[in-house]
């Protein structure tokens, strides 16, 4: 049973460029949530899908989107990319929208902006 | 927006010593969690608190989850060198997303 898997595992861009960030579920869960984190820090909460659609979104701008397709794996994508975008970019699946107990990550996307 | 405290921020003890993390907030959580994250890769649940007062025990491990449901403590006993990590605490007030604590990194020297 694969666990959440996340594509590609390191990323280098530079500053203005677009990247798309891939990840799929583990076996059984719906829902997926992205976070950004930066060194050393907790995780920050970018945004949720669930049926294909955004269910809540946490404070980043609008350069920060997302896709979930009918297979349940997901997108990010960022647009116009800035310095400080760089960091790792974790996708969480679980079962079904109420997320109460348990989030399985993957190993990340290592961004770096130059 | 629920914001999650962890102290230390940084904690560099001997193999064999014992430890305390902390996670504190203003708001009351309906359940808060608590992750280790080893480098390159992403953080794993270690256990789940619900009840106000509730201490958990996993191993050399202790989680206790405040009265009040506001603050958590991770305690560790005869810490060794597999348990350098960041630790994480989380909280879902809200049932469609986890809030992450700001991360105490530890260091056990051998």
């Amino acid at each position: 049973d694969a666990g959440v898997t996340q594509s590609p595992t390191h990323l280098i861009k530079t500053r203005g460029q677009q990247v798309t960030l891939r990840c799929s579920p583990k076996s059984g869960h719906d829902t997926v949530s992205w976070y950004q984190q930066a060194l050393g820090q907790g995780p920050q909460f970018i945004f949720q899908y669930y049926e294909e659609e955004e269910r809540q979104r946490g404070n980043f701008p609008d350069r920060f989107s997302g896709h979930q397709f009918p297979n349940y794996s997901s997108e990010l994508n960022v647009n116009a990319l800035l310095l400080g975008d760089s960091a790792l970019y974790l996708c969480a699946s679980s079962p079904g929208q109420v997320v109460r107990e348990k989030l399985f990550f993957g190993s990340g996307t290592q961004l770096s902006v130059l | 927006t629920q914001l999650l405290e962890q102290s230390p921020q940084f904690l560099s003890i001997q193999e064999g010593e014992n430890l305390t993390v902390y996670c504190n907030s203003s708001s009351v959580f309906s359940s808060l969690q608590w992750y280790r994250q080893e480098p390159g890769e992403g953080p794993v649940l270690l256990v789940t608190v619900v009840t106000g007062g509730e201490v958990k025990k996993l191993k050399r491990l202790t989680f206790q989850f405040g009265d009040a449901r506001k603050d958590s403590s991770l305690h560790i006993t005869a810490a060794q060198t597999g348990d350098t990590g960041l630790y994480l605490c989380a909280a879902s007030g809200g049932y469609q997303k986890v809030t992450f604590g700001t991360g105490t990194k530890l260091q056990v020297i051998p």
